[in-house]
């Protein structure tokens, strides 16, 4: 009864050679959160949609992009990825936007390796 | 002002011992305080929350104690079992930014 899936959960790719990383949620949530956690390191916000309205963060590198093609799903592209972008992505959901909308539902991440 | 920290960084606990982990914050409009549970290779998992209008909230061996004035709150574990061991983030939402602020983390181990 996972409710924020992500696929594939080990990708690697190489230095410079595109690569989407997908999420899926079953919880019907408005909004949905790209993170990414370097080891030993707190999850650090790289985006989030409210339903097709996409919020970047200020410090979200250009090389990152998402793609919300309905409420189900949300892809994150990485258009060159460097060795530093070699981290656990992971994707959480929340019913709405605001305080009392919290909690976020992590899923289990795609932990992104690059040769 | 946006920042979380947390202490200690690691942990060290027997079993059946209480695990105390604190978390202090600045933004006064932080109103909504979660607690996440993170195993190795898993996403974080929502343990246990708390709004500042309660100064504590208990759920089976986990309380968290929030001190609105000090701007403070902590986990406790009671009875602190090796299944327990985990990273432990605290977070706070609200604010101008309304997104979720993590703190740096505490890696807690416990012995059996």
């Amino acid at each position: 009864d996972a409710m924020v899936i992500q696929n594939p959960r080990y990708q690697v790719t190489q230095f410079g050679k595109p690569v989407t990383l997908s999420c899926s949620q079953t919880l019907n949530h408005n909004v949905m959160y790209w993170y990414q956690q370097k080891s030993s390191q707190a999850p650090k916000l790289l985006f989030h949609y409210y339903d097709k309205d996409f919020n970047n963060e200020a410090d979200t590198p250009d090389n990152f992009q998402s793609r919300r093609p309905n409420t189900s799903f949300c892809f994150l592209d990485i258009r060159s990825p460097g060795l530093g972008d070699a981290a656990m992505y992971l994707c959480a959901t929340s019913r709405d936007w605001g305080t009392g909308s919290q909690p976020q539902h992590f899923g289990d991440g795609t932990r992104l390796s690059i040769l | 002002q946006q920042q979380v920290k947390q202490s200690p960084q690691s942990l060290i606990v027997q079993k059946g011992g209480i695990s105390i982990i604190n978390c202090a914050y600045e933004n006064t409009a932080f109103d909504y305080f979660p607690w996440y549970q993170q195993f190795p290779g898993k996403g974080p998992a929502l343990l246990i929350a708390i709004r500042p209008d309660v100064s504590e909230k208990k759920e089976g061996r986990f309380t968290i104690s929030f001190n609105k004035s000090a701007k403070q709150f902590s986990l406790h574990i009671m009875d602190s079992q090796p299944g327990d061991s985990a990273t432990y983030f605290c977070a706070a939402w609200g604010g101008a930014t309304n997104k979720l602020i993590f703190g740096t983390g505490t890696l807690l181990a416990v012995q059996p």
